[in-house]
């Protein structure tokens, strides 16, 4: 079975663009988490959805938006772009939202560069 | 502020021997653990969890501690194996929060 898969895998953009990063999880699953990873710290929680709802949204700002769609893929949006926003985004799935008894699996992530 | 810390960046193991990886929490609402390994260029893969109600969890060569008093977990790898290097990350989540917070990760080097 495929796993988690992001696209694009490298992104470059400028200061005050716009992207969209996508997922598709592993079949079966129904939720999709996406995380912010800057180098050399742990990944940062941005949003989760199950059954195309959000139901967690970590500290970022509304320049960062996601959606989820009828078959469970997933797009990550950010507006206006900003240097800061350089990092790896990682998205992972898990069959339903859940933790310890549920681990969410990865995809190898999209990173995007700003100049 | 940091709930998850691992205080180790690096850490050097030979080859056969013990690998023990630390962390520490601050956040008494954590009720699952979770240790993940992340190799360059890819996501992270998921190691071994352990609930908060338990002590010890164990896989294969992984097992994890866990003791609530001193909010500290840690992963012990037996034996360490040249594939084994990577960077590993502490996770936990709260009660009625599925979230992920993570810690910055130990790079774990394992010497021939």
């Amino acid at each position: 079975d495929a796993g988690v898969t992001q696209s694009p895998t490298h992104l470059i953009k400028t200061r005050g663009q716009h992207v969209t990063l996508r997922c598709s999880p592993i079949s079966g699953h129904k939720s999709v988490s996406w995380y912010q990873q800057v180098l050399g710290q742990g990944p940062q929680f941005i949003f989760q959805y199950y059954e195309k709802e959000e139901r967690g949204r970590g500290n970022f700002p509304d320049r960062f938006s996601a959606r989820q769609f009828p078959n469970y893929s997933s797009e990550l949006n950010v507006n206006a772009l900003l240097l800061g926003d350089s990092a790896l985004y990682l998205c992972a799935s898990s069959p339903r939202p859940g933790t310890g008894n549920q681990p969410q699996h990865f995809g190898d992530g999209t990173r995007l560069s700003i100049l | 502020d940091q709930q998850v810390k691992q205080n180790s960046p690096s850490l050097s193991v030979q080859e056969g021997r013990i690998s023990i990886l630390n962390c520490d929490y601050t956040n008494s609402m954590f009720d699952y653990f979770l240790w993940y390994k992340k190799y360059p260029a890819e996501g992270p893969t998921f190691l071994i969890s352990i609930s908060s109600i338990k002590d010890k969890n164990e896989d294969g060569r992984f097992t994890v501690f866990l003791n609530k008093s001193a909010k500290h977990l840690s992963l012990h790898i037996v034996p360490s194996q040249p594939g084994d290097s990577a960077v590993y990350f502490c996770a936990a989540s709260a009660v009625g929060n599925y979230q992920l917070i993570w810690g910055a990760g130990t790079k774990l080097i394992i010497k021939p």
